[in-house]
């Protein structure tokens, strides 16, 4: 099993700033690494795909990068709506699909 | 392209949890497309669960595998899944989703999710 490790697992930070969370995988997944936000009591939403390709929809200052097993999420001048919980996942084939536990940002 | 989970909310230990998914606004039978379970115990993180294509191949978390049936409907267009042999640690909201082909394998339509409760 490829093991998603997201730190840290809570990151506080200020309205405006930026704000990088982190993902390692036990084991490459090349390019094959998505990150979902979930806010209180909705499901998650897709933000990034392949690493760095931001879904349908997702504001600019969303940002993906990285490959093999250290990726990063980069959210420039973090708004109100940003401070929830971030899970990034996995996908290599065939399906033994894998997330981190999660990183929350706080104010 | 929605997706809707449907089933009991509570369930007793040693019991069977079944749930079924509802797709509308596309074909289940969609080529390429994948149909998932993904749960999440409160305050907790994501687990996936299972696949399974429209042909009907299958693919198990196998951490669960002995426990898991996930199965497809297509005159239906939904999807189900059965876990055997509940305990209290399958309490969870159980998230149904779907993907593209191999190696687009990323959740990018998710229903709104549906708490299942273990206990007697």
């Amino acid at each position: 099993e490829i093991v998603m490790t997201q730190f840290p697992a809570t990151l506080s930070v200020s309205p405006g700033e930026r704000a990088t969370l982190s993902c390692r995988a036990s084991q490459s997944v090349n390019r094959h690494l998505a990150w979902y936000q979930q806010k209180p009591g909705q499901a998650p939403r897709l933000l990034i795909y392949d690493a760095s390709t931001r879904a349908t929809g997702v504001p600019a200052r969303f940002s993906g990068s990285g490959s093999g097993t250290e990726f990063t999420l980069t959210i420039s001048s973090l708004q109100s709506e940003d401070f929830v919980v971030y899970y990034c996942q996995q996908y290599d084939w065939p399906p033994r699909y894998t997330f981190g536990q999660g990183t929350k940002l706080e104010i | 392209l929605q997706l809707q989970e449907s089933g009991p909310g509570l369930v007793k230990p040693s019991e069977t949890l079944s749930l079924s998914c509802s797709v509308s606004g596309g074909s289940i039978s969609r080529s390429s497309y994948y149909w998932g379970w993904i749960r999440q115990p409160p305050g907790k993180g994501l687990e996936w669960i299972a696949n399974i294509f429209y042909t009907g191949s299958t693919y198990y978390n196998p951490s669960l595998k002995s426990r898991l049936t996930i199965s497809v409907d297509t005159s239906k267009n939904q999807f189900s899944l059965n876990l055997r042999s509940v305990a209290a640690a399958d309490t969870a909201v159980y998230y149904c989703a779907s993907h593209g082909p191999p190696m687009e394998s990323f959740f990018d339509h998710w229903g709104q999710g549906a708490l299942v409760i273990v206990s007697s």
